[in-house]
């Protein structure tokens, strides 16, 4: 039983493509993550969740735009992908102040 | 905002050799600091954290140790094994951010048999 799932596990496009990434956890958290991993390993969010309410919406560019249908679910769209998406999109949950993270296994997005 | 800064960027050592990994952090009212090792394609997982009431906390061959005057963490792993290889990221959680952490740049250890 994977905890925190994302789909696709990899993603090849090209440049002004849209596209989607998904995660579920089943861990019952009541908060979600999306963070970026560039090509030197640097974590950077992007977005938070908590139940389904949006709460952190870092400097990222319109064309990204997080959905939570339900609070065990946190979906990712792209408009017009550019070369600089290119990296890994992680996914995380957890539960409550102060606590750490369960990642998804990410999604290695490569814009051509 | 919250500034971590992680020190060396790489690090090598031989088989059964301590390894230590500083972090600090910027935001004094910072209260939670985990630790995440990251093997290559994996995912981070948690392998240890550390609160701001207490100043150490160790798990076998891994401990943290927590100055929060000084405004610095510390991971230290003893006896390292070649699985120990990997790049390892110490983050804080910012203060009424909604667990919002902010990670340092990672470190790649090596560990040579």
């Amino acid at each position: 039983d994977t905890a925190v799932s994302q789909t696709p596990k990899y993603l090849v496009t090209q440049m002004g493509n849209d596209k989607s990434i998904k995660c579920e956890q089943n861990l019952g958290h009541d908060t979600m993550y999306w963070y970026k991993q560039d090509s030197k390993k640097f974590l950077k969010i992007m977005f938070s969740y908590n139940n389904k309410e949006l709460i952190i919406n870092e400097t990222v560019p319109n064309r990204f735009s997080p959905k939570s249908p339900d609070k065990a679910h946190l979906n990712l769209h792209i408009n017009s992908l550019e070369l600089g998406d290119s990296a890994v999109y992680f996914c995380a949950s957890s539960q409550g102040e102060g606590a750490g993270y369960t990642f998804g296994s990410g999604t290695r997005l490569t814009v051509v | 905002g919250e500034n971590v800064e992680q020190h060396p960027s790489t690090l090598s050592v031989q088989e059964g050799d301590s390894a230590v990994i500083k972090c600090t952090y910027s935001d004094s009212a910072s209260n939670y600091f985990p630790w995440y090792k990251q093997e290559l394609g994996k995912r981070p997982q948690l392998i240890i954290d550390i609160r701001s009431n207490v100043g150490e906390k160790k798990d076998q061959r891994i401990a943290v140790t927590l100055n929060k005057t000084a405004k610095h963490f510390s991971l230290h792993i003893t006896e390292t094994q070649p699985e120990d290889s990997a790049v390892y990221f110490c983050a804080a959680r910012q203060e009424g951010g909604y667990n919002k952490l902010i990670f340092g740049a990672g470190t790649r250890l090596a560990v040579h048999p």
